[in-house]
């Protein structure tokens, strides 16, 4: 059965530097997501990206952040200088519609310290 | 502020109890609800994806029903194993042109005691 895949599973990196988490959704899916949970929060929409655009960020998703799908596979999310409010687990989802299920991959955890 | 709701935060029953949760999200500009259930480790694997008012949806042991005018599903699970404790999340999504982002709420801890 197809799924989406995350890596690494965990990433630890120290404040500022930069760190890209990888994702593959499932393969004939157009729709792509980020979320996050912080430890004993909600989990927390960050970006959707389809046609090789983002179609919309929320206010978490500052400059600092950017998603990149570079070879039509892989879909990536860059944190350019990271903080310390930036550790939490990070969710990709693919969706082959707009308004369909949403499948999810196991998440990384990025710790920063 | 578009605030998912649900309850109880956490939850521990008997192997063969049955049991329900509840998630209340708001009612207008709505278009869809989902449950997922999360074990540590593991990919959230969705449950139901529900849209129409008066919505029941079963798989298994776990059955939900939608209420949209009022804003609120339940879960119920029937009969809980111990391979049923988990985290149960639900999350809605707006009638909001193509984009579904979804909006989350903290999740029901579910432990089943053998």
């Amino acid at each position: 059965e197809p799924e989406v895949t995350q890596t690494p599973s965990h990433q630890v990196t120290q404040m500022g530097q930069e760190v890209i988490l990888r994702c593959v959704p499932i393969s004939n899916h157009l729709y792509f997501y980020w979320y996050r949970q912080i430890l004993g929060q909600k989990v927390e929409f960050l970006v959707s990206f389809y046609n090789n655009e983002i179609s919309e960020k929320s206010e978490i998703f500052d400059d600092q952040f950017s998603v990149e799908r570079p070879d039509g596979s892989n879909f990536t999310l860059k944190i350019r200088s990271t903080k310390l409010e930036d550790s939490a687990m990070y969710f990709c989802a693919s969706s082959g519609q707009g308004a369909g299920e949403q499948f999810f991959g196991p998440g990384t955890r990025l710790t920063v310290l | 502020i578009l605030n998912v709701e649900q309850s109880p935060q956490s939850l521990h029953v008997q192997e063969g109890d049955s049991t329900n949760f509840t998630c209340s999200f708001p009612s207008s500009n709505f278009y869809a609800l989902h449950w997922y259930r999360w074990e540590t480790a593991k990919s959230p694997e969705a449950l139901f994806v529900m849209t129409l008012n008066g919505d029941e949806k079963k798989k298994g042991r776990i059955s939900a029903t939608l209420n949209t005018k009022e804003g609120y599903s339940y879960l119920y699970i029937k009969g809980s194993q111990p391979e049923d404790s988990a985290t149960y999340l639900c999350a809605f999504t707006l009638n909001a042109g193509n984009n579904r982002k979804l909006i989350w709420g903290l999740g029901t801890s579910l432990a089943v005691n053998p």
